[in-house]
């Protein structure tokens, strides 16, 4: 099953540079995008999320990029600090997953380092 | 600021033994969930629920597992008889207070079950 894809295991990055996470999905009923964050030996913790009727949405450092045509979604990282090496994973979820109680699928991840 | 929290943080068990793994979900949240990820694979999800009851279950979720909110505050996974296979970290999960629509789930730590 790969509805949600992330092509790359991982990616580096220099302090205060841009980091971008890139994320496919082939899912066309998937209406409703969220990136998590994962450090070892933790829960992923949420970020920030898009529903498919908007195309950017952006909450501080971080913003996601979505482009339905394409079935794409990137997750920008502006500048990146060493605190930002992580895994971190897309997910995305449709209405007729759950009912009201969605679950969400994930991509594989992509370990970002930032280096100092 | 309120946390998902799970219980114990790691879980050792003999193939054929059953386990209980908790969670306080975040106390306003109405839906719960479980996901697992099998060490180098995706973050899978096994279970939702919501009302007292499954809203919806993976094909993981088999007759093995069973899912319970024994009270207010507490949400358990039970695996019956345990596989090696099984040994994956578990997460829980919740979201959405009442008279919202949200779709960010928020995770615990995890509990690491190691079958042997």
């Amino acid at each position: 099953d790969q509805q949600v894809k992330q092509n790359s295991p991982s990616l580096s990055v220099q302090e205060g540079r841009i980091s971008i996470l890139n994320c496919d999905y082939t899912n066309s009923m998937f209406d409703y995008f969220l990136w998590y964050k994962k450090y070892p030996a933790e829960g992923p913790t949420f970020l920030i999320s898009i529903s498919s009727i908007k195309d950017k949405n952006e909450d501080g450092r971080f913003t996601v990029f979505l482009n339905k045509s394409a079935k794409h979604l990137s997750l920008h990282i502006v500048p990146s600090q060493p605190g930002d090496s992580a895994v971190y994973f897309c997910a995305a979820t449709h209405p007729l997953l759950g009912g009201s109680a969605r679950q969400l699928t994930f991509g594989s991840g992509t370990q970002l380092t930032v280096l100092p | 600021e309120p946390e998902v929290t799970q219980t114990p943080s790691h879980q050792v068990t003999q193939m054929g033994q059953e386990v209980i793994l908790r969670c306080v979900p975040i106390s306003n949240h109405l839906y719960f969930y479980w996901y697992r990820q099998i060490l180098g694979q995706k973050v899978e999800f096994l279970v939702s629920f919501y009302n007292n009851e499954i809203s919806e279950k993976s094909e993981i979720f088999d007759d093995q597992f069973s899912v319970e909110r024994p009270d207010g505050s507490n949400f358990t996974l039970k695996i019956r008889s345990t596989k090696l296979e099984d040994s994956a970290m578990y997460f829980c999960a919740s979201s959405a207070r009442a008279g919202t629509i949200s779709y960010e789930q928020y995770f615990g730590p995890g509990t690491r079950l190691t079958v042997t």
